[in-house]
């Protein structure tokens, strides 16, 4: 049962570019959780999907990001007209139900440059 | 709001010798209680977790945590420190009033340093 697979593991955008970020849970996980860590910091929640509902999006900043969990497919969180503090590794983890710990993936590095 | 607090940013230990790496959390109701460690430029692996029955928590990689609800604390512990052992460790709080378990707040981490 591969884990939880994120791609790409780095990507480089210009400023004002667009950044799209994938997530491919693990095999039988409904539930998607993306979090943004900020260098020296820790992760900091985003956004809790199933399949193709947005359940808790209390942590994504007000412009610009946006994430589907789409009923075919992997979950991409969105990222348009990137500045350079949206440069972060971004992490997407899985459950099964939602009262069991969710699965990390590697983590996409994003640098706007 | 729930929150967490790791109070060491950095802690230096001799191969061999003992760790014990503190957290302590605010939330309203017992939570579910997480460690994980990240390693430079991984993932997030889970070392152990807490959700309920003994307070004593056996993990992975000879870890082992003890969840104490008067001190709202959950310290991780290992006897014996490994040099592979050297990594970031996270503790996190997962919600428990809506059995939410996979959205938790993190602390902002501890480095381990092992000397030799």
């Amino acid at each position: 049962n591969a884990g939880v697979m994120q791609n790409p593991r780095h990507l480089v955008r210009r400023r004002g570019q667009e950044a799209r970020l994938r997530c491919s849970p693990m095999k039988g996980h409904s539930h998607v959780y993306w979090y943004r860590q900020l260098p020296e910091e820790g992760l900091k929640f985003m956004v809790y999907l199933q399949k193709e509902n947005i359940i808790d999006e209390s942590g994504m900043p007000k412009e610009r990001f946006s994430a589907e969990f789409p009923k075919e497919g992997p979950s991409i969180l969105r990222i348009q007209q990137v500045v350079r503090g949206d440069s972060a590794a971004y992490f997407c983890a899985s459950s099964p139900q939602s009262n069991t710990e969710a699965f990390f993936g590697q983590g996409t590095r994003l640098t706007v440059v | 709001a729930q929150s967490v607090t790791q109070p060491d940013i950095h802690i230096t230990v001799s191969e061999g010798a003992s760790l014990e790496l503190r957290c302590n959390y605010s939330y309203g109701a017992t939570p579910y209680l997480f460690w994980y460690v990240q390693s430079p430029g991984q993932g997030l692996q889970l070392l152990l977790k807490y959700f309920s029955g003994d307070t004593l928590v056996q993990g992975i990689k000879g870890f082992e945590a003890e969840f104490k609800r008067s001190q709202s604390s959950f310290n991780l512990r290992k006897p014996s420190v490994h040099w592979s052992d050297a990594a970031e460790y996270f503790c996190a709080v997962g919600e428990t009033y809506n059995t939410n378990a996979g959205k938790s707040t993190f602390g902002d981490g501890t480095t381990l340093t092992v000397k030799p």
